[in-house]
């Protein structure tokens, strides 16, 4: 059975500093990885995916995330957090060698962005 | 449609009663997947189709959820006899491929009272 920890139930970091939101995750074959973000009363929305290829995956708004094999993990990291980036954010992965072809979702990081 | 469209956006009911909840998924998109989110928590699959099979439904918790997608395009979950621990948001999302995201709803809050 595939499966995501998020550690953090809440992160806060001043507006300005870098921020990383932590996601490790479990899946028998390769994973394919996700970052969402959910705003107050909206859907969640893609951030960014790793499928293949190069470790560190950019995505939208700033945000990038590094896939690491070996520690099994897919952490969200951006280099100068804004105080606009405050919101719920959820890691997924997909087991990439066939069988299921569903998401499985974290719980969730809260991220708060202090002015 | 440009995005994942769901109806309705928040749903009242009397415990006991019945609800049918719609997705409308991107056109073109193969699967489509129901998850339920509770506050707090991230979202817990349901079922999902790829066209109008339903490929898995492990995630329903009893037999008064359903779900069906009969042309392949819009799906409905039914949910029979509603107790108010079904209360949560339902969430809708497809994909258009095996390794590209899921685009979701804004989800249906479903409160039963």
């Amino acid at each position: 059975a595939q499966s995501v920890a998020q550690p953090e139930d809440q992160v806060n970091v001043a507006e300005g500093n870098p921020l990383t939101v932590k996601c490790t995750y479990s899946v028998s074959g390769n994973p394919y990885l996700f970052w969402y973000v959910q705003y107050p009363n909206r859907g969640l929305q893609f951030l960014l995916k790793y499928i293949t290829g190069d470790n560190l995956v950019k995505g939208s708004y700033g945000f990038e995330a590094e896939f690491n094999k070996s520690q099994t993990s897919f952490h969200l990291k951006k280099p100068s957090a804004l105080v606009s980036d405050s919101a719920l954010y959820f890691c997924a992965v997909r087991d990439a060698s066939g069988g299921s072809y569903i998401p499985t979702f974290g719980r969730g990081t809260s991220l708060i962005v202090h002015p | 449609g440009a995005g994942v469209s769901q109806s309705p956006r928040y749903k009242v009911t009397k415990r006991g009663q019945d609800v049918a909840l719609r997705c409308d998924p991107i056109s073109g998109h193969v699967s489509l997947y129901w998850y339920r989110q509770a506050l707090g928590q991230g979202p817990e699959f349901l079922t999902y189709f790829n066209y109008e099979a339903q490929q898995d439904k492990s995630g329903l918790p009893n037999d008064r959820f359903s779900a069906e997608r009969p042309e392949g395009s819009i799906s409905t979950l039914t949910i029979q006899r509603t107790e108010q621990r079904d209360s949560a948001m339902y969430r809708c999302a497809s994909t258009g491929g095996a390794n590209t995201e899921a685009f979701f709803g804004q989800g249906t809050r479903l409160t039963v009272v």
